[in-house]
C-alpha cells in the first residue's frame, strides 16, 4: 500500500524568497513520485515525476525536487518564489497501485 | 505533455436528473482513464478505474449504479452521474494513461468539472 503526507496544508512565502513543500511518502514497492500544481477551477498539471533514475529532478516553472529514500522523502523547492506560483500543489505516489495523493498543500506568495 | 479534454467545464443540473461527463485524450490513445472527485479544499478521491472495452473498478464506498462508466473507445470515456442530488455537487476530474506509456508514467489530467445539483 502506498500513502503521501505532506506537511503543512498552507505555506506562504514572500515574491523572491525560497518555496519548500514538504511531501513524506510510505510505499511497499520502490515508489513512483509526482508534484502537480492545481490552480482554481482547473484540472492538474504535472510539475515533476521521480521514476528511479536521478535522485534530484528538475521540473517545469522552476521547481525541483529530491528524492530521499532513507527519509521517505520528496520535498518541492524552488529558489525564489513568484506571484505566479500561487496555487495548490499535490504529492502523488504509484506503486502497485493508481495515484494516491497527498491532501495538498496551498501556497501564497505575498508581494 | 498529451492533452486529456474534459467537457463540460461546469454544468448545473436540476436534482433527480442525470448528468454526463466526458474525458478525452486528444492526442495519444488510452486503455486506462481514472474518474476522481474532488471536494472544495481537499485532495482528489479515485472513485474509478476505466479500461477500454471492460467495465470499471470501482473503489470502495462508489456507488457504481449512481456514477455509471463508460469507456467504449481509447480515446474517450464518460461518467454519468445518475438521479443527481445535491450532495453529489463537486469538482470531477478524469485522467488518462498513455496507451504506449506503460503502467508506470503519469496520467494527463483534464480541466476538471464543476457539477452542482440545485
Amino acid at each position: 500500500a502506498q500513502s503521501v503526507t505532506q506537511l503543512g496544508s498552507h505555506v506562504s512565502v514572500s515574491e523572491g524568497a525560497l518555496v519548500l513543500l514538504r511531501c513524506n511518502y510510505s510505499s511497499s514497492v520502490p515508489p513512483y513520485l509526482f508534484w502537480y500544481v492545481q490552480y482554481p477551477n482547473q484540472g492538474l498539471q504535472l510539475l515533476l515525476k521521480y521514476t528511479s533514475a536521478a535522485t534530484l529532478v528538475k521540473g517545469i516553472n522552476g521547481f525541483e525536487a529530491e528524492f530521499k529514500k532513507s527519509e521517505t522523502s520528496f520535498h518541492l523547492t524552488k529558489p525564489s518564489a513568484h506571484m505566479s506560483d500561487a496555487a495548490e500543489y499535490f504529492c502523488a505516489v504509484k506503486g502497485n497501485t493508481p495515484l494516491v495523493f497527498g491532501k495538498g498543500t496551498r501556497l501564497s506568495v505575498i508581494a | 505533455g498529451a492533452v486529456v479534454s474534459q467537457h463540460p467545464s461546469w454544468v448545473i443540473c436540476k436534482s433527480g436528473t442525470s448528468v454526463k461527463i466526458e474525458c478525452r485524450s486528444l492526442d495519444f490513445q488510452a486503455t486506462t482513464m481514472f474518474w476522481y472527485r474532488q471536494f472544495p479544499k481537499q485532495s482528489l478521491m479515485l472513485m474509478a478505474t476505466s479500461n477500454e472495452g471492460s467495465k470499471a473498478t470501482y473503489e470502495q464506498g462508489v456507488e457504481k449504479d449512481k456514477f455509471l462508466i463508460n469507456h467504449a473507445s481509447l480515446t474517450l470515456s464518460t461518467l454519468t452521474v445518475t438521479s443527481a442530488h445535491p450532495e453529489d455537487s463537486s469538482f470531477y476530474i478524469c485522467s488518462a494513461r498513455d496507451r504506449l506509456g506503460g503502467v508506470n508514467t503519469e496520467a494527463f489530467f483534464g480541466q476538471g468539472t464543476r457539477l452542482t445539483v440545485v
